[in-house]
């Protein structure tokens, strides 16, 4: 079974231009969260989807947006880049909506970088 | 708030010793505590997933504890290999409203040497 699928896997980009990141869960899985990790920290939590909702958001201004499609799959899109927006995105997924109870299951994450 | 704090922050063992990464956290009320596994420039690989009710849980030369009066988990390696050398994430989980989240430590950077 193919695991959680992220594209693209690196990309270059300059301030004040767009980004849009794609995830594909886990067949079955119907939650996905995507999470920011800059150089040398933990990921911080960014958003959390479940049935084409969202579920959650954290601390991230609103140049950060994100939507879950029919299928399950997301996209997580950010505006006006920034340098500081240069990190390790990662999405998740789980079976069930509710990760308290549940194990997550990270893909392999798109490498931003912004000149 | 909840925070997580990983102690040490790097680690480097010469091959075959046994170790012990630990993770605190300052909120009791989590649902379960995540280990994971990082390599470099890569995602991450979930290795022990404990639930609040448990206090341990296994896997090969894996062992993660769970003390939630205290605030602490332990991973412990076995018999480390080189092969270990990686970067070790915890995360509690919290619901809040309507979200589940992780909230990660900064990790420990273990490198085993051959």
């Amino acid at each position: 079974d193919a695991g959680v699928t992220q594209s693209p896997t690196h990309l270059i980009k300059t301030r004040g231009q767009h980004v849009t990141l794609r995830c594909s869960p886990i067949s079955g899985h119907k939650s996905v969260s995507w999470y920011q990790q800059v150089l040398g920290q933990g990921p911080q939590f960014i958003f959390q989807y479940y049935e084409k909702e969202e579920r959650g958001r954290g601390n991230f201004p609103d140049r950060f947006s994100a939507r879950q499609f029919p299928n399950y799959s997301s996209e997580l899109n950010v505006n006006a880049l920034l340098l500081g927006d240069s990190a390790l995105y990662l999405c998740a997924s789980s079976p069930r909506g509710q990760v308290n109870t549940g194990e997550l299951f990270f893909g392999e994450g798109s490498r931003l970088t912004v000149l | 708030k909840q925070e997580v704090t990983q102690i040490p922050a790097a680690l480097s063992v010469p091959e075959g010793e046994n170790l012990v990464l630990n993770c605190s956290f300052t909120d009791s009320a989590i649902y379960n505590l995540q280990w994971f596994r990082q390599d470099p420039g890569k995602g991450l690989t979930s290795l022990l997933l404990i639930q609040s009710s448990q206090r341990e849980q296994t896997s090969g030369r894996l062992n993660a504890s769970l003390d939630k009066s205290s605030g602490r988990s332990t991973l412990y390696i076995a018999a480390s290999q080189p092969g270990d050398s990686a970067t070790y994430l915890c995360a509690a989980s919290l619901w809040s409203g309507n979200t589940g989240k992780l909230i990660f430590g900064q990790g420990t950077t273990l490198q085993v040497k051959p």
